[in-house]
């Protein structure tokens, strides 16, 4: 089964904090992403990347930067947290930009800005 | 680009009954088409994908049905049970969209009365 993984359930930041999310995929998956999801909003897409040192902005890239040194893993960056940013963040990934195949989702990270 | 709706937001439905979820998407190129299943606190599940070519398609205890001449996709639940209880996403993307993935629609929260 593929598994991804996202460093943290859940965690509590400072507003002007650099908050680090990280996911990891064990499945030598192409691509990976990073959503963010609010009630009503459902889930928007921040970045993604289809290659390692490869990213590409979503929907909603302000105030977030992302990296990805390994193919396996893919990390989210708010350099400088602020309560607006207070949400559930959903990492994916899958197999290739070539194929129509199914995202796996992590498990989520409950991300709360005080 | 792509937009996904769905036509409810919650729907409520007696154990034992069979439940029908909705989907609308814009796109006349999309090709693709996946059902998730998020339960409280956690990412969003695989349940069921379809192809353009087909327009039905059966999994356990589920089924989707594909209109693509209206661009109407539904989710079929039989014999709903307490573990269905969840949000479900229908989610559509097309070959050469590039590797930004899957467009989400906002989700239909399935409540399961007893």
């Amino acid at each position: 089964d593929v598994k991804v993984t996202q460093s943290s359930r859940y965690l509590v930041k400072r507003t002007g904090e650099k908050v680090f999310l990280e996911c990891v995929q064990d499945m030598d998956h192409e691509n990976m992403f990073w959503y963010r999801q609010d009630p009503g909003l459902g889930l928007r897409l921040i970045y993604f990347s289809y290659d390692v040192k490869m990213k590409e902005k979503g929907d909603i890239p302000e105030g977030y930067s992302v990296s990805r040194e390994k193919k396996e893993r893919f990390s989210l960056i708010l350099e400088s947290a602020s309560t607006n940013q207070t949400s559930m963040y959903l990492c994916a990934s899958s197999l290739s930009s070539f194929l129509n195949t199914e995202a796996f989702f992590g498990q989520g990270t409950r991300l709360t800005v005080v | 680009g792509e937009s996904v709706g769905l036509h409810l937001p919650t729907l409520s439905v007696q154990e034992g009954d069979n439940s029908i979820i909705n989907c609308a998407y814009s796109n006349s190129a999309s090709d693709y088409f996946i059902w998730y299943k998020q339960e409280s606190g956690k990412g969003p599940q695989f349940i069921i994908d379809i192809r353009s070519n087909m327009d039905k398609r059966q999994g356990q205890r589920v089924t989707v049905l594909l209109n693509k001449t209206v661009k109407h996709l539904s989710l079929q639940i039989a014999a709903t049970q307490p573990g269905d209880s969840a949000v479900y996403f229908c989610a559509v993307s097309h070959s050469g969209g590039g590797a930004d993935g899957l467009t989400f629609g906002k989700g239909t929260h399935l409540i399961i009365q007893p």
